[in-house]
């Protein structure tokens, strides 16, 4: 069974930092690309960063680009968004996504349970 | 990048009837559309993909049409499970954008 579970959100300063990280299991992490998806509070689906199987094309939205880096480390089947320059427009649920093939498609067929960062002072 | 809009914002429906939500973008993804269903609290379930593929475990109930810039997820006959927030997703380009969303609401 896939399964995807996010955490280190919480509530930081704006100027903060914080990173989040997405533990994979049920399949084989290092042969799918992966992305992270944000929605703020009562707002729709964002994306904001994804990167490839092997680590390497990480491609980033405008609004985060600069201030956010995605990496991964298959030796610990696990995703990481480290967001720094937070904003209050950072503030959203933020989800880990599985691509749908090997080959990166850029949809997504399997999402973590979204960790809840909060900017603001 | 790429603009999704959908329709209605809000449908408001009876179990047992038909859904139709609509996605138009603003330039052509041939037919790299998928469809998310959205329920409080939960995240995203993808429930089509390449515009007309039914996702694993998906209900046949649920349908995918349409290619260049108009396409629709029909639901043809609503059970309660299905009251949920849908939006679609392009892959076509870079980067992947989302919908608004649709809601579709008990009436």
């Amino acid at each position: 069974e896939v399964q995807l579970v996010a955490s280190g959100g919480g509530l930081v300063q704006p100027g903060g930092s914080l990173r989040l990280s997405c533990v994979a299991s049920g399949f084989t992490f290092s042969h799918y690309a992966m992305s992270w998806v944000r929605q703020a509070p009562g707002k729709g689906l964002e994306w904001a960063s994804g990167i490839s199987g092997s680590g390497g094309s990480p491609h980033y939205a405008d609004s985060v680009k600069g201030r956010f880096t995605i990496s991964r480390d298959n030796s610990k089947n696990t995703l990481y968004l480290q967001m720094n320059s937070l904003r209050a427009e950072d503030t959203a649920v933020y989800y880990c996504a599985k691509d749908r093939r090997v080959s990166s498609t850029y949809d997504f067929d399997y999402w973590g349970q979204g960790t809840l960062v909060t900017v603001s002072s | 990048e790429v603009v999704l809009t959908q329709s209605p914002a809000t449908l408001s429906l009876s179990p047992g009837e038909r859904a139709t939500l609509s996605c138009r973008a603003s330039q052509s993804v041939s037919n790299y559309l998928a469809w998310y269903q959205q329920k409080p609290g939960q995240a995203p379930r993808l429930l089509i993909y390449d515009a007309s593929n039914r996702a694993t475990g998906i209900p046949a109930r649920f349908s995918g049409s349409g290619s260049g810039t108009d396409f629709s997820l029909i639901i043809s006959s609503l059970e309660p499970e299905d009251f949920a927030i849908y939006y679609c997703q392009q892959r076509f380009f870079s980067p992947p954008t989302f919908g608004g969303g649709s809601k579709v609401e008990i009436k």
